[in-house]
Order: structure tokens, then C-alpha cells, then sequence
């Protein structure tokens, strides 16, 4: 059974850092992965989809890595803005269903 | 430019009583499912559609119903609301295998 982990669960920084988000997953047998943000009482907003063949996608200031075997993906988020602030969601696609992890809380500070 | 559409967004039900959240999408999309969010278990797959007349349960089905009749609809129904039913409900579609998923705004039911 896929299981998926996100570290840290919550992150605070100061307006401008640089930040790395962390997913690992324990089956690398995926067809894609997908990054995801959630507002509080919102949908899920799609932000970046890495295919399995592909090594990493960027969108702006995102960045999204994948290591199929290591079991790893990374969200890079570049001069981090109050904007971003959000629960940060990864899923990993494997057969018919989307298994995702419990999220990263992240708040950006003036 | 809707996307994914989900309604109503808020419903309070009483225990027994049943329901239909309602989840459209005008993307053409083949599969379509849903999935409940709890704090701290993140999103759960309830069912599945991957085409017209086609469904499959997914993780946590018991207690939810659906059908797919045409491309853009795919309604779940609860039969007897439950307060463990008590949820955020959020509905998806996507092109076919590996295509990115498009989430509607989701549907907070409390059961009371």
C-alpha cells in the first residue's frame, strides 16, 4: 500500500527565503505526481504534475523535483511571499486513485 | 471557464437522513471521483469513475453511492447520514491515466 509522508507538517518564514518542501513515498510504481495547494475552506489547486519518465517541472518560483528510487519529491518555492502561504499538498498517482500526503502548513511573515 | 463544480458548499443533515452532493465538470474528462478530507488523514478516495456507466469503490465507500450517466455528472449519494460522515467532500476529474487532476471547491456536510 502506497503511503506518503510530508515534512515538515507546518513551517513559518520570513517574507524572501527560499524553502524546501519534502514528500516521500514508500512505492515507486507511480505514474505521475502532483503538487497541490489549499487555501483554508478551499479547493485544491493544482501547481505542478511531474510524469514518472520526468525528473522535475517548474512553474515561476516553483520547482518540483521527483527521485523515483529514492522515493522522494521536493517542492522549491523561490523568494517566498505572504501570498504563498497555504497547506501545501503532494499526491502520487498510481492505478485509478491519487494517495496523498497530510499536507505542509506554511506561513510566510512580513 | 468552471472547471469542476461542486454543490451545495455547506449542508447540515440530521442522522438517517440522505442526501446528493452534486459534482459536474465541462472538461470533457473521463474519470471522475470522490474523496473526503479529515484533519489529519488527508484525502481519502470514497469512488471512482473511469466513464459513463462505469464505477468502482475506492478506500472508504461504505455508507456512499454513486452513478455515472453521463460525461460531466457524478453524484454521491449518502443513504443514511452518519455523524463519522461529518467531512469535507471534494470531487475530481482528469483526462485518463497519468493527466493532472482538477479538484471542484469541495462541500462541508455536518452531521448532526
Amino acid at each position: 500500500k502506497q503511503e506518503v509522508t510530508q515534512i515538515p507538517a507546518a513551517l513559518s518564514v520570513p517574507e524572501g527565503e527560499n524553502l524546501v518542501l519534502n514528500c516521500s513515498f514508500t512505492d515507486s510504481a507511480i505514474y505521475n505526481l502532483q503538487w497541490f495547494r489549499q487555501d483554508p475552506g478551499k479547493g485544491l489547486t493544482s501547481l505542478l504534475l511531474i510524469q514518472s519518465s520526468q525528473r522535475e517541472q517548474t512553474s515561476g518560483r516553483l520547482n518540483a523535483s521527483l527521485d523515483k528510487s529514492s522515493g522522494r519529491s521536493t517542492l522549491y518555492i523561490a523568494a517566498s511571499q505572504p501570498g504563498d502561504s497555504a497547506t501545501y499538498l503532494c499526491a502520487f498517482q498510481g492505478g485509478n486513485k491519487l494517495t496523498f500526503g497530510t499536507g505542509t502548513q506554511l506561513k510566510v511573515e512580513l | 471557464n468552471a472547471g469542476v463544480t461542486q454543490t451545495p458548499k455547506f449542508q447540515v443533515l440530521k442522522t438517517g437522513q440522505s442526501m446528493t452532493l452534486q459534482c459536474a465538470q465541462d472538461m470533457n474528462h473521463e474519470y471522475m471521483s470522490w474523496y473526503r478530507q479529515d484533519p489529519g488523514m488527508g484525502l481519502r478516495l470514497i469512488h471512482y469513475s473511469v466513464g459513463a456507466g462505469i464505477t468502482d469503490q475506492g478506500e472508504v465507500p461504505n455508507g456512499y453511492n454513486v452513478s455515472r450517466s453521463t460525461t460531466e455528472d457524478f453524484p454521491l449519494r449518502l443513504l443514511s447520514a452518519a455523524p463519522s460522515q461529518t467531512s469535507v467532500y471534494f470531487c475530481a476529474s482528469r483526462h485518463g491515466v497519468g493527466a493532472e487532476a482538477f479538484f471542484g471547491q469541495g462541500t462541508r456536510l455536518t452531521v448532526v
